[in-house]
């Protein structure tokens, strides 16, 4: 069984903190992972991906994987009241690029106040 | 509009019935996906086409589904016989697959609600 868990939250931080978002998988095949943002009532965004151990950093934001552990997680850092939104965790757990499968986590409510 | 554009954003059906959803996806891509998301939950893996070609099938995918893509451009879902638990928002993305099947770009979805 492939699964993506996250906490649900919600998550309440102070603007200009930092936001830290977790993320586990079942799978060690695994070899893609993403983080989508998703405001209430739109569509999911991509907002970060990963493929390889280590951190990797765009902007305010900085994804980290630990493939030994089995985790995800993304940091945002002076985080605004505009990053309000769900995080949604997801990943690929097919080999190879031929098959594009997302299994989605069930997302982390991340509340921002000013 | 250059985006993923899906039709018709709301859809009111009685149980029993059938309800057909549209989807097109922006131009350039070739891979085009159908999730289901429902509150509070991360979305689904229905299906997904590769050009005209549906390559995969979620086993949670029940017979009273299909889905088409003719001549690899928009594509229908269809959900027949529609039950109470088939309510939920229907998203349609599309990915050019020079960058990974991965990166999916979303439309704003169809939301059915099963009376």
């Amino acid at each position: 069984q492939k699964e993506v868990e996250q906490n649900s939250g919600p998550l309440s931080v102070p603007e200009g903190a930092i936001a830290s978002l977790n993320c586990t998988y079942s799978d060690r095949v695994s070899q893609s992972f993403f983080w989508y943002r998703q405001y209430s009532g739109k569509s999911p965004e991509l907002i970060m991906s990963i493929y390889s151990n280590g951190d990797k950093e765009d902007g305010r934001f900085t994804a980290q994987l630990n493939k030994a552990s089995q985790y995800v997680s993304l940091l945002i850092r002076d985080s605004q009241p505009s990053d309000s939104a769900t995080y949604l965790c997801a990943v690929t757990f097919d080999r190879g690029s031929t098959l594009g499968r997302l299994y989605f986590g069930r997302g982390t409510q991340l509340t921002v106040w000013p | 509009d250059t985006g993923v554009s899906q039709d018709p954003r709301h859809k009111i059906t009685k149980r029993g019935q059938n309800v057909t959803f549209r989807c097109d996806p922006i131009s350039e891509h070739n891979r085009l996906y159908w999730y289901r998301q429902t509150l509070g939950q991360g979305p689904e893996f229905l299906t997904y086409f590769q050009n005209e070609a549906q390559l995969e099938k979620s086993r949670l995918l029940s017979d009273r589904f299909s889905a088409e893509r003719p001549k690899g451009s928009f594509s229908t879902l269809e959900i027949q016989r529609t039950e109470q638990g088939d309510s939920a928002m229907y998203l349609c993305a599309s990915s050019p697959h020079r960058d990974g099947p991965e990166k999916l770009f979303f439309g704003s979805g169809t939301q059915l609600s099963v009376l």
